[in-house]
């Protein structure tokens, strides 16, 4: 069975980076069939679709945070990573990463919340 | 850019009535880039509906999608108190390539 498990820091500072990880377990993060990518949702607020990544490293992100985001590859560890610079409070949200079976997102991890803060 | 608008935005039905979930786009959305989700409290989004009417693995045929173009439909027949939840449509391909509506929250009486 496919686990998706988001790890980093809970909170962090205004005008910092936020970064995320997602260790993928129970198949392979090189496999061909997929794009991986990272949904947010504020807190009592909808879904934000941040971007999303192929093994070989092609990425493709929301245009709205589109300076600001990076989401990496490491398929020698099964992970991929979420950097957003220069955060403020609108960043706070519950991060998710998925997984993106042709044009939805078949498997989530359970979430992680990302408090922004001084 | 597409936007997906979802209404109503709260539904308030009996179990065993029928839910009738609307999804309408700001431009055309290929049927195939449509799907649905549902978020219970404290959870993950969970997909029920992807291709506009194919329905997930282990997803209950209670569940069905339909729609084209701008105009998608989520229909659960015969409620059932865990359905209360969340519900999301989402689409891919368009600008930006995926968005979700702003969901429409399923009250179970």
């Amino acid at each position: 069975q496919l686990q998706l498990q988001e790890s980093g820091p809970g909170l962090v500072k205004p005008s910092e980076t936020l970064s995320l990880t997602c260790t993928v377990s129970g198949g392979s993060i090189s496999s061909s069939s997929y794009y991986w990518g990272w949904i947010r949702q504020p807190p009592g607020k909808g879904l934000e679709w941040i971007g999303s990544i192929y093994y070989s490293g092609s990425t493709s992100y929301n245009a709205s945070l589109n300076s600001r985001v990076t989401i990496s590859v490491d398929t020698s560890k099964n992970q991929f990573s979420l950097k957003l610079n220069s955060v403020t409070a609108a960043d706070t949200a519950v991060y998710y990463c998925t997984r993106q079976a042709s044009h939805y997102f078949d498997y989530w991890g359970q979430g992680t919340l990302v408090t922004v803060s001084s | 850019e597409i936007v997906l608008t979802q209404s109503p935005v709260t539904l308030s039905l009996s179990p065993g009535e029928r839910a009738t979930l609307s999804c309408r786009a700001s431009q055309s959305v290929s049927s195939s880039y449509l799907a649905w989700y549902q978020q219970k409290p404290g959870q993950a989004p969970k997909v029920l509906i992807y291709g506009a009417s194919s329905r997930a693995t282990g997803i209950p045929d209670r569940f069905s999608g339909s729609g084209s173009g701008t105009d998608f439909t989520l229909t659960i027949s015969r409620l059932e108190p865990e359905d209360c939840a969340v519900y999301y449509c989402q689409q891919y391909g368009g600008s930006p390539p995926c968005s979700f509506g702003q969901g429409t929250k399923l009250e179970i009486k």
